[in-house]
């Protein structure tokens, strides 16, 4: 059955930390791993790995993938409050569909 | 820009009501999906449409019936609610294969529909 688990699943920091939120799968015919970031409402894009090794980054943010032990990383750096939301990861596998993780629930506090 | 729009935004129904979801986008994308948030779970898949006229089924299809007539229009229905159907919903879409292989990997979302059902 294929999975996706995130870790942890909740985490508090202050204002200026740096996180760091964990992805790790098992999916068949794995194509692409994606970040989304969920404030309010719907979840936002944020990032689509398809190689090991290689870094994206958007500002404060980066991810990685680890094809061989089928894990990502997103790193946020010098957190805001409005970082805070709720961080998801899904892995697009063959069959035209997205499997998500549970979420990881990033609280930033003043 | 629209992109993805779903009616209603809140519901409220009596078990064994019954009641559709739609789901519209505007980018010309091929691929529609559906997806239901439960606290704990991350985001299930519960049907999908790769096409105009075409639909599939997810992890959690039980309950739930999709139609694809119209390639911008996504329709979600409950036959008969049950109080496990409460739930927040979301539509989502992407280009499909008309957008290569990375493009049509990436969904984009609707704002949801928080449904009761009492």
């Amino acid at each position: 059955e294929d999975k996706v688990v995130q870790s942890p699943l909740s985490l508090v920091v202050h204002e200026g930390d740096t996180v760091t939120l964990n992805c790790s799968y098992e999916v068949t015919n794995f194509r692409s791993l994606l970040w989304y970031k969920q404030e309010k409402k719907a979840p936002t894009f944020l990032f689509m790995l398809t190689s090991s090794g290689i870094e994206k980054k958007s500002g404060r943010l980066s991810s990685i993938l680890d094809k061989k032990e089928l894990f990502s990383i997103l790193n946020i750096t010098a957190t805001q409050t409005g970082d805070s939301a709720v961080y998801l990861c899904a892995v697009f596998q063959g069959a035209q569909k997205l499997v998500f993780g549970q979420g990881t629930r990033l609280t930033i506090n003043p | 820009n629209a992109g993805v729009t779903q009616t209603p935004k809140f519901r409220v129904l009596k078990t064994g009501q019954s009641m559709t979801l739609l789901c519209a986008q505007d980018m010309n994308h091929e691929y529609m999906y559906w997806y239901r948030q439960d606290p704990g779970m991350g985001l299930r898949l519960i049907h999908y449409s790769v096409g105009e006229g075409t639909t599939a089924k997810g992890e959690v299809p039980d309950g739930y019936n999709v139609s694809r007539l119209k390639k911008q229009n996504f329709l979600l229905g409950l036959e008969s609610a049950a109080p496990s159907q409460t739930s927040v919903y979301f539509c989502a879409s992407s280009l499909g294969l008309a957008g290569g292989e990375k493009a049509k990997n990436i969904q984009y979302f609707g704002a949801g529909t928080r449904l009761s059902v009492l």
